[in-house]
């Protein structure tokens, strides 16, 4: 079970950024979106590749095509800096996952 | 307020056993599951094992299993991460964080209790 995330993403102030999670199990389960800030616990930021819990701003989104899942902020401020955590379960096996992670820069 | 309390940073030698706990002072427990995370300084999630705390049902991940044992009491609203024969290589960040029965995430965390293994 692998999830692959890419190392490291930049991006301006006021522009959208977006990391993916790609894997042959991101297609049949539902992936979950963690950040998680230098110093703190992981938070969830996206559940079940779309949904935002409560206290999450909306320039949070998720969504998943085919393979891959695709986490975006929009409008990404310098606040948003972290990384950021993809992870599914595979109930077949009771099992957790989690994607190797990605640093988001704000340039 | 759901919160999940863990007990605090140790300092362990080689060969060592340690336990550390994960307090739930929100009342949520029993019916949830209580999952641990291992984070190795500057590295990433991993996911270490999952107990549903009504039942003691308790999975873990391959990687982990032999090396550690999932253990909880729900009469005190507490679950444990029992980590065995210590090495160097156990020196990380260790994270309770629950799932809600029904669903795959993990909606809360601990705030980490940090293990240190050095001779």
């Amino acid at each position: 079970y692998v999830l692959t995330q890419p190392p490291s993403v930049s991006e301006a102030p006021g522009k959208t950024a977006k990391i993916t999670c790609g894997g042959e199990n991101v297609g049949s389960n539902r992936v979950h979106w963690y950040q998680q800030k230098p110093g703190q616990a992981p938070v969830l930021v996206i559940h079940s590749d779309t949904d935002r819990p409560s206290g999450i701003p909306e320039r949070f989104s998720g969504s998943k095509s085919g393979i891959t899942a695709t986490l975006a902020i929009s409008r990404v401020e310098a606040g948003d800096e972290a990384d950021y955590y993809c992870q599914v379960w595979h109930d077949s096996d009771h099992r957790g996952v989690f994607g190797g992670g990605t640093k988001l820069t704000v340039l | 307020e759901v919160q999940l309390v863990q007990s605090g940073a140790e300092v362990k030698k080689p060969g060592e056993s340690l336990k550390i706990s994960c307090k739930d002072s929100g009342d949520s427990f029993p019916n949830y599951w209580i999952g641990w995370v291992r984070q190795v300084p500057g590295k990433g999630l991993e996911w270490m094992g999952i107990i549903y705390v009504a039942d003691s049902d308790t999975r873990y991940s391959p990687s982990f299993q032999g090396h550690v044992t999932i253990s909880a009491d729900n009469s005190i609203s507490t679950a444990y991460l029992q980590l065995n024969s210590l090495k160097a290589s156990d020196t990380a960040m260790y994270y309770c964080a629950r799932r809600q029965v029904g669903t795959t995430w993990f909606d809360y965390w601990g705030q980490g209790t940090l293990v240190i293994v050095s001779s």
